[in-house]
């Protein structure tokens, strides 16, 4: 059984473009979370979709980030215009379902915005 | 909004002694998980705690839960160069729709000298 997949895992790009996260929960999930973390420090919650739903956004910036989560295919999150501050490890995790709470994670998207 | 508190933020350690790290949250939690990640890594998931006073135990890692569900530990005995890596701590509040959503304490970074 595969786990959660992410890809790109290392991904570089110049400020004022765009970068596309995308994310594939494990088999059988369909709750998917994006977290982000800048060096040395905790993972910060994002967001949390289900499939075509936001559930809870509270952590996203206003501005330049949005998330989906199609009935087909990977979860994406899409970073318009980015700037440096930018630069982290955006981490996805799913879980099968909400009452289960163990939420595992993928390896990773390393951006580095120059 | 809730924040989890993580102390020590570092700890170095001689091989074979014992470590702790401590969690605070300053809400009740309905569970708290335990996360390590290696440098370079992802989250890997440890244990979750669910009842007030739970402690559970892993090999040489033992996990508590405090009574009022407001913080938790991590103990590990007799250290080993394996154990390296980053500890968090992850708790998750009832109800609403941020139930899906953990907020990490910062990680105690372990340092194993052999």
């Amino acid at each position: 059984n595969a786990g959660v997949m992410q890809n790109p895992r290392h991904l570089v790009r110049r400020r004022g473009q765009e970068a596309r996260l995308r994310c594939s929960p494990m088999k059988g999930h369909s709750h998917v979370y994006w977290y982000r973390q800048l060096p040395e420090e905790g993972l910060k919650f994002m967001v949390y979709l289900q499939k075509e739903n936001i559930i809870d956004e509270s952590g996203m910036p206003k501005e330049r980030f949005s998330a989906e989560f199609p009935k087909e295919g990977p979860s994406i999150l899409r970073i318009q215009q980015v700037v440096r501050g930018d630069s982290a490890a955006y981490f996805c995790a799913s879980s099968q379902q909400r009452a289960t709470d163990t939420q595992y994670f993928g390896p990773g998207t390393r951006l580095t915005v120059l | 909004g809730q924040q989890v508190m993580q102390i020590p933020q570092y700890q170095h350690v001689q091989e074979g002694e014992d470590f702790t790290t401590y969690c605070n949250s300053s809400t009740t939690l309905s569970n708290i998980q335990w996360y390590k990640q290696r440098p370079g890594g992802h989250p890997v998931f440890l244990i979750q705690l669910v009842k007030s006073g739970e402690v559970k135990k892993q090999k040489r890692l033992t996990f508590q839960f405090g009574e009022a569900k407001k913080n938790s530990s991590l103990h590990i005995t007799a250290t080993q160069t394996t154990d390296v890596g980053t500890y968090f701590c992850a708790g998750r509040t009832a109800g609403g729709t941020s139930y899906g959503k953990l907020t990490f304490g910062q990680g105690t970074i372990l340092t194993v000298h052999p």
